[in-house]
């Protein structure tokens, strides 16, 4: 089976906590693609992350990092001192197979609300 | 460079109309996809362009949906007769072909709710 499954369906914290969101993925293929997306209240996806699955070096952007463990299928995103503008519904999302036109499968999402 | 374009952004119609979506895809990007969310609910695949041809339909819901991509830019996808369930926000996403690791870049999406 492929998916993505994000447990986390609302998560609230006040500003500047540090807050991750969950992601696990199913897939058969060797050879995928992990990506995150943003959507703000406004609407739009906002690519954030990609990664291959032969790359599990950990990623830090900013006050974004994201941790790709392949041995327990999950690839995590940490937000550090958060801010209200921060607050979106956060997408994960998979690529299997080594194709550009595969389909990309999306989690469910992660509502993210941070208080000042 | 201009983004990936939906219109409308919002339609409110009633049970049994018809409505057709339109989104432009970033030029040069022959990947065209269709996903849609409902309230809640993961954003599920609908359908994937390659070109003006249709690389997988896998995931349109019946035969109340149809989408087209004469010539290989634009694309509508049309809902007749629409029904309650239909109601979600319905994404376009365009991308390269041929890059292995090519983002999908999304529109803005267009919400959809049939009353």
């Amino acid at each position: 089976a492929q998916k993505v499954t994000q447990a986390q369906t609302e998560i609230s914290v006040v500003e500047k906590e540090d807050v991750t969101l969950d992601c696990v993925y199913e897939t058969r293929d060797t050879t995928y693609y992990l990506f995150w997306y943003k959507q703000p209240p406004s609407g739009e996806l906002v690519f954030l992350i990609r990664r291959n699955s032969f790359d599990e070096q950990n990623e830090i952007s900013g006050r974004y990092s994201w941790n790709f463990q392949k041995s327990t299928s999950s690839f995590n995103f940490t937000i550090t001192a958060s801010q209200v503008v921060d607050s979106a519904v956060y997408f994960c999302a998979l690529r299997p197979g080594y194709s550009s036109a595969s389909k990309i499968i999306f989690g469910s999402g992660t509502r993210l609300s941070i208080r000042p | 460079e201009a983004g990936v374009t939906q219109f409308p952004s919002h339609s409110v119609i009633e049970k049994g109309q018809t409505v057709t979506l339109r989104c432009d895809p970033i030029s040069g990007h022959d990947n065209l996809y269709w996903y849609r969310r409902v309230m809640g609910k993961e954003i599920k695949f609908l359908l994937h362009f390659v070109k003006e041809s249709k690389q997988d339909e896998s995931g349109m819901p019946n035969n109340r949906f149809l989408a087209e991509r004469t010539g290989g830019t634009y694309s509508t996808l049309k809902v007749q007769p629409a029904e309650l369930e239909d109601s979600g926000v319905y994404f376009c996403a365009s991308s390269q072909v041929g890059s292995l690791n090519s983002p999908l870049h999304f529109g803005n999406g267009t919400r959809l709710t049939v009353t």
